[in-house]
């Protein structure tokens, strides 16, 4: 099963973009990985997934590297509200395996 | 649609007592999970589900029950519940059978705790 390694906390100013990594060496070939992201007590909720292509939404952008070997989720211009643990997750088979993610601040 | 239900909300039991936490949802979605957070850590998978009538293991499924006997409604057992079982639980539906390519939908989570 691929395992990812975040930074445990990261902080960013109102404003500007918010560069979020993941490594996850280990992914196979098949494995998509995906973002959420988690604010305060409550549900996560899903942002964006990709496979092999950069992939861009409403929310962010996701960059994988061509060895798949690591990505970076990048929200372009961080809010307040933005403040929340980011989880990167490989989906292996049918399961999501969820790590500790990345505490970000956003800073006014 | 109301998305991903959960109930209760709170839930206090002592050592030993059984319980059910419900969720259901009304997307017509396939795939539903469950999910524990301990406070600082992650979500871990316990069970979940491709479908009614067919469930599967998570990674901590020790003293957890589910059946899926219908597609809206995933419900998970507490046997006999014990302190190490209090924790957050989430449940999460998607629409897809493996989840590939598939955001998943989360429940605003049940808060257990067992004395």
């Amino acid at each position: 099963d691929a395992k990812t390694t975040q930074p445990p906390s990261m902080d960013c100013a109102e404003g500007r973009a918010a560069n979020l990594p993941c490594n996850h060496s280990t992914i196979s070939g098949n494995e998509y990985v995906y973002w959420y992201r988690q604010i305060h007590s409550q549900g996560p909720q899903y942002i964006i997934h990709g496979l092999k292509n950069n992939e861009t939404n409403e929310m962010a952008s996701l960059i994988i590297t061509e060895d798949r070997k690591s990505s970076t989720l990048i929200l372009p211009h961080a809010t307040l509200r933005d403040t929340a643990v980011y989880y990167c997750i490989p989906l292996t088979g049918n399961q999501f395996y969820f790590g500790t993610g990345t505490s970000l601040t956003v800073i006014p | 649609n109301a998305g991903v239900t959960q109930t209760p909300k709170f839930q206090v039991l002592k050592t030993g007592q059984s319980m059910t936490l419900q969720c259901a949802q009304d997307m017509n979605h396939e795939y539903m999970s469950w999910y524990r957070q301990d406070p600082g850590m992650g979500l871990r998978l316990i069970h979940y589900s491709v479908g009614a009538g067919i469930t599967d293991q998570g990674e901590v499924p020790n003293g957890y029950n589910v059946s899926r006997s219908t597609t809206e409604d995933f419900p998970l057992r507490l046997l006999s519940a014990a302190p190490s079982q209090t924790s957050v639980y989430f449940c999460a539906s998607s629409p897809g059978t493996s989840g590939r390519g598939d955001e998943q939908y989360f429940g605003p989570g049940t808060r257990l705790t067992v004395t």
